[in-house]
């Protein structure tokens, strides 16, 4: 089944403990991107990218990682959180992220509260 | 950057009942999505319509690109449509960002 997994789907850490929340697709998906999703301000891109080795900082980029060293794989990584990065966390993928793009499919979420 | 308006912010029903749900967007876009938020939190994909009419099932909807809108339809409402459904646009620029509208929660009542 063609799908955006995402571990884990729920975390609740406390403040300056080191953690990564994997996303893996299975599509070969060249474009893949994080979300984070906070009341009153809805969705908001955190880190975008366009394939293997390429990334770029989106809206709220702060406090956050990423790495992309295989196509299927792109893990968000938090090396000190605080408790405003509490939030639903969205990865996403599309086959592409240039010209005119393509649908983009979402992972089911990851919930983290941060202590 | 682009902007993007989502009416009503919310909506209830009863089980059976028909609704619109509008999208307006401030520039011309590449990309429009439609998704349904379900109550776990998930984003459920619906349509990918930068233009023109889509139907799967009980739902349909409608881009007018020139004119900077788009249109959910539903169709005897059932409870499990019940959630928050959003608008999303891609506009220019190289990043395939998703802008997001800040939803219509729908509820269907019994």
């Amino acid at each position: 089944e063609a799908q955006v997994t995402q571990n884990p789907r729920y975390l609740i850490t406390v403040t300056g403990k080191k953690l990564t929340v994997t996303c893996s697709q299975n599509m070969n998906h060249e474009y893949m991107s994080w979300y984070r999703q906070d009341p009153g301000l809805g969705l908001r891109q955190i880190y975008y990218s366009m394939n293997v080795e390429v990334t770029d900082k989106g809206d709220v980029p702060e406090g956050y990682k990423v790495s992309r060293k295989e196509k299927r794989n792109f893990p968000l990584i938090l090396e000190s959180p605080s408790p405003n990065q509490t939030s639903l966390y969205f990865c996403a993928s599309s086959p592409t992220g240039r010209g005119l793009g393509a649908p983009q499919y979402f992972g089911p979420g990851t919930r983290l509260t941060v202590l | 950057g682009i902007q993007v308006e989502q009416s009503p912010p919310d909506l209830i029903l009863q089980e059976g009942a028909n609704s619109t749900l509008r999208c307006n967007f401030s520039d011309s876009v590449n990309n429009l999505q439609w998704f349904h938020q379900n109550p776990w939190g998930q984003l459920i994909n619906l349509f990918y319509i930068p233009s023109g009419t889509k139907q799967n099932g009980r739902l349909s909807a409608t881009t007018v690109a020139t004119e900077r809108y788009s249109l959910l339809y539903i169709s005897s409402s059932q409870t499990t449509d019940s959630g928050v459904y959003f608008c999303a646009v891609k506009g220019g620029g190289s990043n395939y960002k998703l802008t997001f509208g800040k939803g219509t929660l729908l509820t269907v009542n019994p």
